[in-house]
């Protein structure tokens, strides 16, 4: 399928924003989602959103949806070292047979420092 | 409730071998879909199981199969395992009630010599 891109590095200063950016490919997706993964470790569902929503909070996520640009960010207020990891943008893109998966970026690899 | 567990965790293979992983949704849990991620490639889809049939299929050849139990636990299969095939194998599963909610076990990594 089409890629969904991010850029894939990022590093910042504990207790700043981090703020991580990525483009989809489908217009028509519903739900678009941000996953974490740690060393060693499979995916942890960060958030999602939903196609009509502009922008989602949830503690220190906030999710913002630009649908005309097909664009999706993550910022993650007050960033601590343990948030360093991969994170991951994906959309839920249908499949043949009336069927949905889950479309992922390449991933955005955070580096949070002292 | 205990998460999606995927087993074994570590699995080393030959060129040529098959290999068999299994996963466990989470409890109630009856969509079960399969994730292959490589650094090349990232993360592609495999296939979706629901109520023991396969309803999506990836981009996938034939070698890579699964099946879906009545307890809902899943099995995927790889036959004549190639040096491409090394990968970490995910797990995902969801409700009925919110399909779009797919929550990932740890993987399988599996290497083929």
């Amino acid at each position: 399928g089409e890629d969904v891109e991010q850029s894939l590095f990022l590093s910042v200063r504990e207790g700043d924003s981090s703020v991580i950016n990525c483009t989809y490919t489908d217009s028509s997706s519903t739900y678009l989602y941000w996953y974490k993964q740690e060393p060693g470790a499979g995916l942890q569902l960060l958030t999602y959103i939903f196609s009509n929503m502009d922008m989602k909070q949830d503690q220190r996520l906030t999710v913002l949806l630009n649908k005309k640009d097909k664009h999706l960010s993550l910022r993650i207020a007050d960033t601590q070292t343990g948030d360093s990891a991969i994170y991951f943008c994906a959309e839920r893109v249908s499949v043949p047979n009336s069927g949905y998966a889950l479309n992922f970026g390449k991933g955005t690899s955070l580096l949070v420092t002292p | 409730k205990a998460g999606v567990t995927q087993t074994p965790r570590y699995l080393i293979k030959t060129r040529g071998q098959q290999v068999t992983l299994s996963c466990s949704p989470i409890s109630g849990h009856r969509s079960v879909s399969w994730y292959q991620q490589t650094p090349g490639q990232g993360l592609q889809f495999l296939f979706e199981y629901f109520s023991e049939t396969q309803r999506n299929k990836g981009n996938f050849p034939g070698r890579f199969s699964g099946r879906q139990f009545s307890n809902s636990r899943s099995e995927m299969n790889v036959s004549t395992l190639e040096l491409g095939d090394s990968a970490l194998y995910l797990c995902a599963s969801s409700a009925i009630k919110t399909i779009y909610e797919q929550f990932f076990g740890p993987g399988t990594r599996l290497t083929v010599l």
